[in-house]
């Protein structure tokens, strides 16, 4: 069956990085776009980034452009979230989503259970 | 982009009542790109309904989704216990794909 496995959140202060990381399983990993998601606590959803099946093409929320960098590695069914600079409104649980198409122009089929960052002094 | 707004932000019903859920785009959805999604408290998102009316695998047929271009609607048809929950819209037809700020579907 499909399983993401998020992991890497945790307490980090402001300014400084952090690296989330979603371990895909049960599916062809490199045929299908993924996004990252967030929610702030009692919050709605958030739509962070995504990348292309072959990670040719990324494309970010303008709240994380230049801060956030998505990649995949498809010989490891890996996603990641490189987050520098982080704020404080940065805090949110982090979910991968799989797209159902492989240039994430289709609707989210697949979500990890997240992973929860804090960024606080 | 595309602001989706739900309504209402609260809807409170009764197991075996009708709930119906608006979901409205600020401009038009192209081809009908509108999904549905349902969140229970410490769960992730799980899809319901994508291309606005089409049921995702192993959601129960009591859930329907109709509307296209601005105006869309999710119908429970008869609320089981488990249905009560957080549901949100999302457009994936224009970039950047967005979510509706939540509808809240609480037990009365």
């Amino acid at each position: 069956q499909v399983q993401l496995v998020e992991s890497g959140g945790g307490v980090v202060q402001p300014g400084k990085s952090l690296r989330l990381s979603c371990a895909a399983s049960g599916f062809s990993f490199s045929t299908y776009a993924i996004h990252w998601v967030r929610q702030a606590p009692g919050k709605g959803l958030e739509w962070v980034a995504v990348v292309w099946h072959d990670g040719s093409n990324r494309y970010y929320a303008d709240s994380v452009k230049g801060r956030f960098t998505i990649s995949r590695d498809n010989s490891k069914n890996t996603l990641y979230l490189q987050m520098n600079s982080l704020r404080v409104e940065d805090t949110a649980v982090y979910y991968c989503a799989r797209d159902n198409f492989w240039n994430g122009y289709g609707y989210f089929d697949y979500w990890g259970q997240g992973t929860l960052v804090t960024v606080s002094s | 982009e595309i602001v989706l707004t739900q309504s209402p932000g609260t809807l409170s019903l009764s197991p075996g009542e009708r709930a119906t859920l608006s979901c409205r785009a600020s401009q038009s959805v192209g081809s009908s790109y509108l999904a549905w999604f349902q969140q229970k408290p410490g769960q992730a998102p799980r899809l319901l309904m994508y291309g606005a009316s089409n049921r995702a695998t192993g959601i129960p047929d009591r859930f329907s989704g109709s509307g296209s271009g601005t105006d869309f609607t999710l119908t429970i048809s008869r609320l089981e216990p488990e249905d009560f929950a957080v549901y949100y819209c999302q457009q994936y037809g224009g970039s950047p794909q967005t979510f509706g700020q939540g509808t809240k579907l609480e037990i009365k």
